[in-house]
């Protein structure tokens, strides 16, 4: 199957501050990136779609000045957590979606990056 | 989407068929069933998915009953390394594509 890679794996940081995380599409063309949260013993819960060169659409109650999602490119996605909290401590999994193909039916996740924050 | 109910949990003898099943009686006639699965602490991992008809690849097949309200997936040799959380996923297909949610899923313990 296709190949998603997240960057970092795992980060801690000082509340306040900001935290970006990029994904990164390897061998195929993602049209559509998605981000998702998981908190421990949970389940993965979307927080917001991009497409290539558009605005992200955010999920109901995700705040996208919080959660600034960037999808300048076909093969990158970067969200940033702005002004960090100990609540936004989380799992943050990106998946992406081909535009031909089999890739473009299914949607592959990339290994996640665990962030902590102090 | 389609929503689904699976078992909340299933054990399994390594070595032995794992059969998974996924109830999803709302299904629509445009909606694919996808199976991902989650091995502690990583991402989904991508298994199979299909419309209507049986599928088989090298990691698992899926079966479909005739009226597409709920499915099996099958691991046909399980091994420790197959202990993980399965989610079935009921998402729009063909020229608009939905978005996968994720349920509870089933864990699944692959036992020696």
């Amino acid at each position: 199957g296709a190949v998603v890679s997240q960057h970092p794996s795992r980060v801690i940081c000082k509340s306040g501050t900001s935290v970006k995380i990029e994904c990164r599409s390897l061998d195929f063309q993602a049209t559509t990136m998605f981000w998702y949260r998981q908190f421990p013993k949970q389940s993965l819960m979307l927080m917001a779609t991009s497409n290539e060169g558009s605005k992200a659409t955010y999920e109901q109650g995700v705040e996208k000045d919080k959660f600034l999602i960037n999808h300048a490119s076909l093969t990158l996605s970067t969200l940033t957590v702005t002004s960090a909290h100990p609540e936004d401590s989380s799992f943050y999994i990106c998946s992406a979606r081909g535009s031909g193909g089999p890739n473009r039916e299914t949607q592959y996740f990339g290994p996640g990056t665990r962030l902590l924050v102090l | 989407d389609a929503k689904t109910t699976q078992p909340t949990s299933m054990d399994c003898a390594e070595g032995r068929a794992a059969n998974l099943p996924c109830n999803h009686s709302t299904i629509s006639g445009n909606e694919y069933v996808y199976w991902y699965r989650q091995i502690h602490s990583q991402g989904p991992q991508y298994i199979i998915h299909g419309l209507k008809n049986n599928e088989t690849n090298e990691m698992a097949s899926l079966i479909i009953t005739e009226d597409r309200k709920s499915s099996t997936l099958i691991l046909p040799h399980a091994t420790l390394r197959d202990t993980a959380v399965y989610y079935c996923i009921v998402r729009v297909g063909g020229t608009s594509y939905g978005k996968l949610t994720f349920g509870q899923g089933t864990i699944l313990t692959v036992h020696p």
